[in-house]
């Protein structure tokens, strides 16, 4: 089964930061991978898929990155709305992953 | 608008066996597969199941497989999962899911508790 190194698992940060979160595949996926934000209390929400195809109505501050087996998820300016956790999720051959998830908090 | 709604959760003893159910509204269904996707309090998620659109194709996380089954019933617009000879490790919030392309979900049902204690 395919392994998913998410970091950091804890993040804190400003308002208007840039932030940047890594995944890592231990085989390749190509570019298989999705991101979500889960707020407390509530199911997770799909930001990226493909590794950098935005959902729909999903802010532009949102970006995803790379294929094989590294991926990145970049905020371009930290909101308020957007602190959460992140996860990362691989598929290949049937079976699903997720990343250990990132907790980013206010600095 | 698109929405999953489980049911069935809550306490039964370890062994014991619970059924979960989850209906669909605001797609058509019969052309969407299905996941179940569980998280243990205060940890991360966690695949369990899948179910192509038509009941063709199942699958399950290794530790689940021999203890669950996944199903649907296309004319109920119903999912359900049969959780049998459960652990206290099985103890989570199960959220039903839409699949998108067999690669990633893109719909979320609010989850349901089981709790798995004596």
């Amino acid at each position: 089964d395919i392994q998913m190194t998410q970091s950091p698992s804890t993040l804190s940060a400003f308002v208007g930061d840039r932030v940047t979160i890594t995944c890592r595949a231990s085989q390749s996926i190509s570019n298989w991978l999705a991101w979500y934000q889960q707020k407390p209390g509530t199911a997770p929400k799909l930001l990226i898929y493909d590794a950098s195809s935005l959902e729909s109505g999903v802010p532009s501050r949102f970006s995803g990155s790379g294929s094989g087996t590294e991926f990145t998820l970049t905020i371009s300016s930290l909101q308020p709305d957007d602190f959460a956790t992140y996860y990362c999720l691989q598929c290949n051959s049937y079976s699903w992953t997720f990343g250990q998830g990132t907790k980013v908090e206010i600095k | 608008q698109v929405q999953l709604v489980e049911s069935g959760g809550g306490v039964v003893q370890p062994g014991g066996s619970l059924r979960l159910s989850c209906v669909a509204s605001g797609f058509t269904f019969r052309t969407y597969s299905i996941h179940w996707v569980r998280q243990a309090p205060g940890k991360g998620l966690e695949w369990v199941a899948f179910i192509r659109f038509d009941g063709s194709k199942k699958y399950y996380a290794d530790s689940v497989k021999g203890r669950f089954t996944i199903s649907r019933e296309n004319s109920k617009n119903t999912v359900n999962l049969q959780m049998n000879n459960l652990r206290a490790d099985d103890t989570a919030i199960y959220f039903c899911v839409r699949d998108r392309f067999e690669r990633f979900f893109d719909y979320w049902g609010q989850g349901t508790l089981v709790t798995v204690s004596s």
